[in-house]
């Protein structure tokens, strides 16, 4: 299984709304509704963000939104903060039952 | 509340067999639905999806890796071991352990701090 396509990097300045996109395939993304996104500060683990495609964990802003179309996933962050300057996964599950990651996006918060 | 910490060496030499501990706490791997994996992240580079063992002892690998991996629980102990034979230099990484359940589609909520393991002659 390959790693899910994503951008290298994006940015916006504060206020502003940003998308990260991630893109699979049928086998993956396109066929379960079971995408992840995890946020990543600089030598801290993972943290959850957004699960089963758009359902946010308590404690997490609503500020992050996500969707998914076809084989194409993405992540919204609305009302940039300096805060949310991190790189960001996503991640599905597969036919395989296991699961795959994503190449990792680096956001910049002008 | 829910914690998982890493153990194992930090460096270990190419061809050699690694071996990481995941000792946690705030739930039980005996609990229906409930699953501990292992992921890993090379330095500067993306996650990458390792295995999983589940309550029921059903165990998932990646495919890529499979042949090199191991996973097992000790329940009595809280533990899940990895193993990962015949390493290499490109297997250099933080190694994270994780808790998962079912319930949901993400292969994990709670992480671990992570351990970095070196491969070096």
């Amino acid at each position: 299984q390959s790693a899910l396509t994503q951008p290298a990097s994006v940015s916006g300045s504060p206020g502003q709304s940003i998308t990260i996109s991630c893109t699979g395939t049928s086998s993956d993304v396109g066929g379960y509704n079971y995408v992840s996104w995890y946020q990543q500060h600089p030598g801290k683990a993972p943290k959850l963000m957004i699960y089963d495609v758009s359902k946010r964990p308590s404690g997490v802003s609503n500020r992050f939104s996500g969707s998914k179309s076809g084989n194409t996933a993405s992540l919204t962050i609305s009302g940039l903060q300096a805060e949310d300057e991190a790189d960001y996964y996503c991640s599905s599950y597969t036919s395989s039952g296991t699961w795959v990651f994503g190449g990792g996006t680096k956001l910049t918060v002008l | 509340q829910i914690t998982l910490k890493e153990s194992g060496p930090t460096l270990v030499k190419p061809t050699q067999t690694l071996t990481l501990t995941c000792t946690f706490s705030g739930f039980s791997l005996t609990t229906s639905g409930v699953g501990v994996g292992w992921i890993r992240q090379p330095p500067g580079r993306a996650l990458e999806w390792l295995a999983l063992i589940y309550w029921n002892d059903d165990k998932r690998y990646s495919p890529s890796l499979k042949s090199r991996l191991t996973i097992a629980r000790d329940t009595s102990n809280n533990q899940v071991v990895l193993t990962m034979t015949n390493m290499d230099p490109v297997d250099t990484a933080t190694y994270f352990c994780a808790h998962r359940t079912v319930v949901t589609g993400e292969p994990a909520d709670y992480w671990g701090q992570g351990t970095l393991v070196t491969v070096s002659s």
